[in-house]
């Protein structure tokens, strides 16, 4: 079935850093790719998502390139700060009318001035 | 920006009793799922509904129903709350024609005592 991998947190970084968050996923047929943040207290915002291969998804100085030849969807920003603290969560949404989204673990990132 | 609510925020209640967690959404979207998440930030489907009248069990067994009588509003009801229902709960909709975009509620975050 669908799955979804994406590394363990925490993720701690001073300001300023450069951040990858890995996720790699299972899945049959081309799945849609999706980031999500969760700020404290706060549900889920989209922050970015792909379509179809090679697409890349970019958001508030974030990225994420959908590599299907490496079935990985990581997400990047150059230069991280405080205000970045949260929770990020990848997901996959099969095809087909009903849209359900498979969700990994969640990464949590702590950044510090 | 999506216009999806959730109330309460917060509730805190006893064992037994019956509590309904409310959401609606003003997009007129067709689909709408609730999610459960855990302390340790994994979410879980619980249900969803392709459209008024139609429900769907999740992924995850939950002692909880759902009711969907009009597009806008899919509120979740416990008839017998216990303390293994705390969690977050999140409610989330879709067009299904944004390839499986979904946009979440703020959470309701549950607690009984």
């Amino acid at each position: 079935g669908n799955s979804v991998t994406q590394m363990e947190g925490p993720v701690t970084l001073s300001e300023e850093a450069f951040l990858t968050i890995n996720c790699t996923y299972t899945a049959t047929g081309y799945p849609s790719l999706f980031w999500y943040v969760q700020y404290p207290g706060e549900g889920l915002q989209l922050l970015l998502k792909a379509t179809k291969a090679d697409d890349k998804g970019s958001n508030k100085g974030f990225e994420a390139t959908y590599r299907k030849e490496t079935t990985s969807f990581h997400l990047e920003k150059g230069s991280v700060q405080v205000s970045d603290s949260a929770v990020y969560f990848c997901a996959l949404s099969g095809r087909g009318g009903y849209n359900k989204l498979i969700f990994g673990a969640g990464t949590r990132l702590a950044v510090h001035p | 920006e999506a216009d999806i609510y959730q109330t309460p925020r917060y509730l805190v209640i006893g064992t037994g009793k019956k509590i309904t967690l409310e959401c609606s959404q003003t997009m007129g979207h067709d689909k709408m799922y609730w999610y459960q998440q855990d302390p340790g930030m994994e979410l879980h489907l619980i249900h969803y509904s392709y459209g008024v009248n139609s429900t769907e069990k999740g992924d995850l067994s939950s002692e909880s129903t759902v009711s969907r009588i009009r597009t806008e509003h899919f509120p979740l009801t416990l008839e017998s709350a216990r303390p293994s229902h705390t969690s977050q709960y999140l409610c989330a909709s879709s067009d299904g024609a944004a390839k499986g975009t979904q946009y979440f509620g703020p959470g309701t975050r549950l607690l009984v005592l």
